[in-house]
């Protein structure tokens, strides 16, 4: 079982629509949460970061963790053509006293927005 | 402008060669990072140097050397370059590995794709 799953898609939306992007992880004590956007052939950007159970939005961004089922997930209302990209989602765990976090990624999902 | 910049953006060599990446950031972070995206695009760690210690050193080949000399730069070294090598490598930086540092994400560079023929 990978440590970070993501749906590679590509989720196809139209301009206008609710997009919304999934992702399950495996460890339980992880403890912080983000997602990232990449553009073909650039880095990843940091887009929303998530660290209690619930929703937080930010624009038009949602971002809605589930620690109980450990999924987390990101909406984005009124998608636009220029949201098209692939969605990272990153998750950090610190195991273990002393233990170092790092953030590990998921394969991602491709967001197609057609206009 | 404040960011994390690498150094080469592109790096065509041939297999046995042996290069460099340098990475620097002006973010005043003291964690910094070597990540390897492949051809899916999958993102993995390689290496962290926290205040010039090296704090996450995952499975990779020995060939791969990373240096720290102050906590604003992260060099990678790469000897005896390999086809399976060829990838572009991210460096990223953040505030603090842990504790106040955990709910930090990370900077990244503009990437280096490193191709080997």
């Amino acid at each position: 079982q990978k440590e970070v799953e993501q749906n590679s898609g590509p989720l196809s939306v139209p301009e206008g629509a609710i997009a919304s992007l999934n992702c399950t992880y495996s460890d339980r004590v992880s403890q912080s949460f983000f997602w990232y956007r990449q553009y073909s052939g650039k880095s990843p950007e940091l887009i929303m970061s998530i660290y209690s159970n619930g929703d937080k939005e930010d624009g038009r961004f949602t971002a809605q963790l589930n620690k109980a089922s450990q999924y987390v997930s990101l909406l984005i209302r009124d998608s636009q053509p220029s949201d098209s990209a692939t969605y990272l989602c990153a998750v950090k765990a610190f195991k273990g006293s002393g233990n170092t976090g790092k953030l590990i990624f998921g394969q991602g999902t491709t967001l197609q927005v057609k206009p | 402008d404040t960011a994390v910049s690498q150094t080469p953006k592109y790096l065509v060599t041939q297999m046995g060669n042996d290069k460099s990446i340098k990475c620097e950031q002006n973010l005043g972070h003291d964690t910094m990072y070597w990540y390897k995206q492949d051809s899916k695009k999958f993102l993995k760690i390689m290496f962290s140097y926290n205040n010039k210690e090296l704090i996450i050193n995952e499975t990779v080949p020995n060939r791969f050397s990373p240096k720290s000399p102050d906590k604003a730069h992260l060099n990678l070294h790469i000897n005896s370059l390999e086809l399976g090598d060829s990838a572009v490598y991210f460096c990223a930086s953040s505030l603090g590995a842990q504790g106040y540092g955990a709910n930090y994400g990370y900077t990244f560079g503009s990437g280096t794709r490193l191709t080997v023929v």
